[in-house]
This record gives structure tokens, sequence and C-alpha cells, in this order.
């Protein structure tokens, strides 16, 4: 099993829709969690970081999910402009600190 | 804040020639660095940790004989791709962290490199 999984889509997504991924990870002793967002040919970008409680930032909302082991990134009123791959990543912060990251998650919003 | 530079952006080189990249962190020291590599269509992949001052830390199966990484100062980490094959045309992408063990990394743009 991955460390970290996510689905690879693609997702066709109608501009304005709202979308939902889901990422798993393994190791429960991961603390820290985040999202990052990757377009075509160009280094990731963070997009936001998550916390316990879930937070949110605009049209995107991270949560966590510690008995699961998920994490969850929502995006509302998808623009065109929110097409790209997003990446999920943990960071299990032991003696092996290593950010873990899935495979990512391609979104295609259409017009 | 937390400008990454990468140089540079791009490199065709021959067979069994030898390439620097270079990573500089702008406006932040960076005590950690990371150089990842991203094959087509396929999730980045670590290649190694670099501290400042001290040898790299490469994950299993990356040569550090091939992939000699030096972290001389806190702005500056360079990768040096030595004797390249076809087979190593690749994006190299290096990151750098704010603060360590934040977990939370800024990425240069990237070096595309083809090996001919």
């Amino acid at each position: 099993r991955k460390e970290v999984e996510q689905d690879p889509g693609p997702f066709n997504v109608p501009e304005g829709a709202t979308v939902a991924f889901n990422c798993t990870y393994s190791n429960s002793a991961s603390q820290s969690f985040f999202w990052y967002r990757q377009d075509c040919r160009k280094e990731p970008k963070l997009l936001m970081s998550v916390y316990s409680s879930g937070n949110e930032d605009g049209r995107f909302t991270a949560q966590l999910n510690r008995a699961s082991q998920y994490i969850s990134l929502l995006i509302r009123d998808s623009k065109l402009s929110d097409s790209a791959t997003y990446l999920c990543v943990v960071n299990t912060m032991d003696s092996n600190y290593q950010l873990i990251w899935g495979a990512g998650t391609k979104l295609i919003i259409k017009p | 804040g937390a400008v990454v530079s990468q140089h540079p952006s791009w490199v065709i080189c021959k067979s069994g020639t030898s390439v620097k990249i270079e990573c500089r962190s702008l406006d932040f020291q960076a005590t950690t660095m990371f150089w990842y590599r991203q094959f087509p269509k396929q999730s980045l992949m670590l290649m190694a940790t670099s501290n400042e001052g001290s040898k790299a830390t490469y994950e299993q199966g990356v040569e550090k004989d091939k992939f000699l990484i030096n972290h001389a100062s806190l702005t500056l980490s360079t990768l040096t791709v030595t004797s390249a094959h076809p087979e190593d045309s690749s994006f190299y992408i290096c990151s750098a962290e704010t603060r360590q063990g934040a977990g939370e990394q800024y990425f240069g743009p990237g070096t595309r490199l083809t090996v001919t």
C-alpha cells in the first residue's frame, strides 16, 4: 500500500461546480498535512496547510480526519484557472523527517 | 517572500558531460534544501535532502556519486549531474524550508534537463 494515496483522476468538472478530493495516508504518526497545486510542467506551489480543526481559504476548504487517516480538499465555485494537479503531502515529523507526496489528482475545469 | 530561484531553467547537453544546477533562496535562509526529480506524468520523487554545511542525505536508489550535491551556504545548494545519460533527462526541482521541520516547502521553478 502506498503511504499517500490519491485518485489520479482526471476529474472533469464544469465551471462553477464544487469538487472535492480525498487523500489517504498510512502512517498514523503523521503530523503535518498540505495541499500543493502543480500546473503542467511547472513546480508545485503550496496551496494550503491542513489543520486539525479544518481550515478555509476563500473558495478552498481543507479538512483532516485523523481517525480515518484522510484529508480532503473542497473547491467551491470552480474557475477555469483551477485546472491543475493537486498534490497531497504528509509529514511524519519523526526521525526520518520527510515529506511524503501523493501522485496527485488531475482536475480539469470545463467552460 | 520565500522565493526560490533555479538556474538554468533548461539545459541540453551531450551524453557523458556534467551539468550543474543551482538553487538559491532569495529572501530567506534555508537550513534545509531538497532536490526532486519528476519524469513526465509522474509525481515528484525526492532525490536527496541537503543541509547547509553537511553531507546530503540521499534516497534509496539515488547514486550519490552521480548526483553531487553541495550546500555551501544558507542560500545556495547545487546539484551536479555527472556523466549524464539520456535516461537522466528529467525535470529537476529544488525546494527550501523557511523553518526546519515546518513541512512547508517553497519550490524553485525547476530545470528541464535533456541529455542527447
